[in-house]
């Protein structure tokens, strides 16, 4: 099993601060990962797949990158509705989620 | 326009055997590419992958969950189901179903879509 993990596990940012996020696979996993967002209470939303392609309607604000092992997604210009939990997911063999990074507010 | 909806009992016991039914529309399950899966989520915890079903029948299950889980399909009336048997308190969470594309395009692109609004499941005696 290929192992996600996902650092910091949560995040005090600000409106306006660039955010980045970070994913270590356990095993190289190529670009074979995406990236999700989840708000309270709602289901969790694509917003990168192939670990750099943004999902229709994304605002470009959302960039991911890497490859490999380390994954990396960045939210330039934060604002207050990006406030949410983000999971990677590998899917080069199967399927296996982060286990999450929380944006709060400071 | 895809939409997934996730039906199930509620509540269950321990030992017994969870069947739940993936609802969907805007898709079909047997055109290439396309499939569904099954992830849940315990109450304020992260999100498990269970299981996917695909357009040519191939199944997949997460290994952690030995072979306690099926998954399967009614293509004709767009449907998916999942069945995991010998249910106890860990199964405790919101289920949801997920469209599932994979596409090749000189790189594998394979990714959950569309989602369901999830549907509740409580293991207790």
């Amino acid at each position: 099993n290929t192992v996600m993990t996902q650092s910091p596990t949560s995040m005090f940012i600000s409106v306006g601060d660039r955010v980045t996020m970070n994913c270590k696979a356990s095993q190289n996993v190529g670009t074979n990962v995406d990236w999700y967002q989840q708000k309270t209470g709602q289901s969790p939303k694509l917003l990168i797949y192939g670990a750099s392609n943004r999902y229709t309607g994304v605002p470009d604000r959302f960039t991911g990158s890497g490859s490999g092992t380390d994954f990396t997604l960045t939210i330039s210009n934060m604002q207050a509705e990006d406030l949410a939990v983000y999971y990677c997911l590998q899917y080069n063999y199967k399927y296996t989620f982060g286990a999450g990074t929380k944006l709060e507010l400071k | 326009q895809v939409t997934l909806k996730e039906s199930g009992p509620g509540i269950l016991q321990p030992s017994h055997t969870l069947s739940l039914t993936c609802s969907f529309s805007g898709f079909s399950l047997s055109t290439y590419g396309m499939g569904v899966s099954w992830i849940r989520q315990p109450s304020g915890k992260g999100l498990e992958w269970l299981a996917s079903i695909w357009w040519n029948g191939n199944t997949y299950n997460n290994p952690s969950l030995k072979s306690r889980l099926t998954v399967s399909k009614d293509t004709s009336n767009n449907q998916a189901f999942l069945k995991v048997t010998s249910v106890d308190t860990a199964d405790t969470a919101t289920y949801y179903c997920a469209h599932t594309q994979y596409t090749y395009y000189g790189y594998t692109y394979d990714y959950f879509d569309y989602w369901g609004q999830g549907v509740m499941v409580t293991v207790s005696s």
